[in-house]
């Protein structure tokens, strides 16, 4: 599709495993940004892509979390050692460029730690 | 279907002039209402959110929104904006009780000198 694509859509894990998130941005898309969302709040800046670097990287919670891009396109989330407030709503976005463009959105990874 | 419209693509605006950025929603159940802020090479910025209660709901920055259930409306504004208030805004709902974000597409506020 010619969609923000991520996988899984749902994640049920234990605690204490890590877990890998998956972004595919819209092709050509050169921004990508991830994204937290608990239930029934707002949207939790985590991290930013322009290209494979990341100029920011101080929203994401903790030194469990991590993110990673190759060839200006794909995207993984890691969280290393999984809290159960690590349960949220994972979401993915990518826009043409970094500032006054809309951004894309994936459906998003429910994360479930148990 | 839920909708978010955002009226207004761009606003122009002088600095230390106020301004009110409009949004309204369509949704057939209540709705948790948001406004986000995005800055040159950053990511959307939370400036404000209505849950419940008092329908006037003030934000970061100076910004105010006030929710209008009559009216469907949850516009934002600030009496007095500066340079560093150039951004692009973006209203947002979330159906009650759910994550499901849906998103406006975004005013563009210019601020001139």
């Amino acid at each position: 599709g010619a969609g923000v694509s991520q996988s899984p859509s749902n994640k049920v894990t234990e605690k204490g495993k890590d877990v890998e998130l998956r972004c595919d941005p819209i092709s050509g898309h050169t921004a990508l940004y991830w994204y937290r969302q608990r239930l029934g709040q707002g949207l939790e800046f985590l991290i930013y892509f322009q290209g494979n670097s990341a100029p920011d990287k101080s929203g994401l919670p903790s030194d469990r979390f991590s993110a990673e891009r190759t060839g200006e396109s794909v995207s993984t989330l890691t969280i290393q050692r999984t809290q159960q407030e690590d349960s949220a709503v994972y979401l993915c976005a990518s826009s043409s460029e970094s500032f006054n463009q809309p951004q894309h959105f994936g459906d998003g990874t429910r994360l479930s730690i148990l | 279907a839920q909708s978010v419209t955002q009226l207004d693509s761009q606003v122009p605006v002088f600095e230390e002039a106020p301004v009110e950025l409009r949004c309204n929603y369509s949704s057939s159940v209540s709705v948790y209402l948001f406004w986000y802020v995005q800055y040159p090479n950053q990511g959307l910025q939370l400036l404000l959110k209505y849950l419940s209660g008092s329908t006037l709901v003030k934000g970061i920055n100076g910004f105010e929104a006030e929710f209008n259930k009559s009216q469907t409306s949850f516009h934002l504004r600030k009496p007095s904006v500066h340079i560093s208030d150039t951004a692009e805004y973006f209203c947002a709902v979330i159906l009650y009780n759910t994550d499901k974000l849906i998103f406006g597409t975004g005013t563009r506020l210019q601020v001139f000198p």
